[in-house]
């Protein structure tokens, strides 16, 4: 079954703790992203990858790293959470190219808490 | 990269077509307009894209006029199940340099029986 994958789900954590949030899919796509969702504010793009250790910055990059060292994984790290990182994050992949509509396939979304 | 302008939020009723339009001004050439469903604690899953004129599968249809400037979404008598968050998306896939998107707020459309 073609998916998204984001681990954790659900996670509570504190000011100033590391942690990462996964994202794989096996879909082989060129293309992956990672949003954030607030009540009132849509999707914000936060990073996205072209390709593998090709990355770049969305609308929101602050606060977050991410990397792509394999097709399939592109993982989101917050290296110091503060609680305006509280949200809900969705990874989404697409196919890039002739033969592909750009349709974006997203994960089921890993909701973060920083206390 | 083009903005897109929804509203924020839409009441319809069982069994009534819904039309949720979708402002982007700037569009450019080779964009595309693709449609976004989401439930709640769901990740948003794609509904219906087009590039000109008419689109139509067996959720919904999407109407493009000639100018590009606008889109409206269209749902076939709807139920309760379709309450979700709509979003439209308007970016080039085709291309190795677009990776960045911009959806907008979304249009919340609430069903009541």
């Amino acid at each position: 079954e073609a998916q998204v994958t984001q681990n954790p789900r659900y996670l509570i954590t504190v000011t100033g703790k590391k942690l990462t949030v996964t994202c794989s899919q096996n879909m082989n796509h060129e293309y992956m992203s990672w949003y954030r969702q607030d009540p009132g504010l849509g999707l914000r793009q936060i990073y996205y990858s072209m390709n593998v250790e090709v990355t770049d910055k969305g609308d929101v990059p602050e606060g977050y790293k991410v990397s792509r060292k394999e097709k399939r994984n592109f993982p989101l790290i917050l290296e110091s959470p503060s609680p305006n990182q509280t949200s809900l994050y969705f990874c989404a992949s697409s196919g890039v190219g002739q033969g592909h509509t750009g349709e974006l396939f997203f994960g089921e979304g890993s909701r973060l808490t920083v206390l | 990269l083009a903005k897109t302008t929804q509203p924020i939020s839409m009441d319809s009723y069982e069994g009534q077509e819904v039309n949720i339009t979708c402002s982007h001004n700037n569009i450019a050439t080779n964009d595309y307009i693709t449609w976004y469903q989401q439930f709640p604690s769901q990740g948003p899953r794609f509904i219906i894209q087009g590039y000109k004129t008419k689109v139509t599968n067996e959720v919904a249809s999407l109407f493009i006029p000639a100018d590009r400037k606008s889109s409206t979404l269209s749902l076939p008598r709807v139920s309760l199940s379709d309450t979700a968050v709509y979003y439209c998306l308007v970016a080039n896939h085709l291309t190795s340099n677009t990776g960045k998107l911009i959806f907008g707020q979304g249009t919340t459309l609430q069903v009541k029986p």
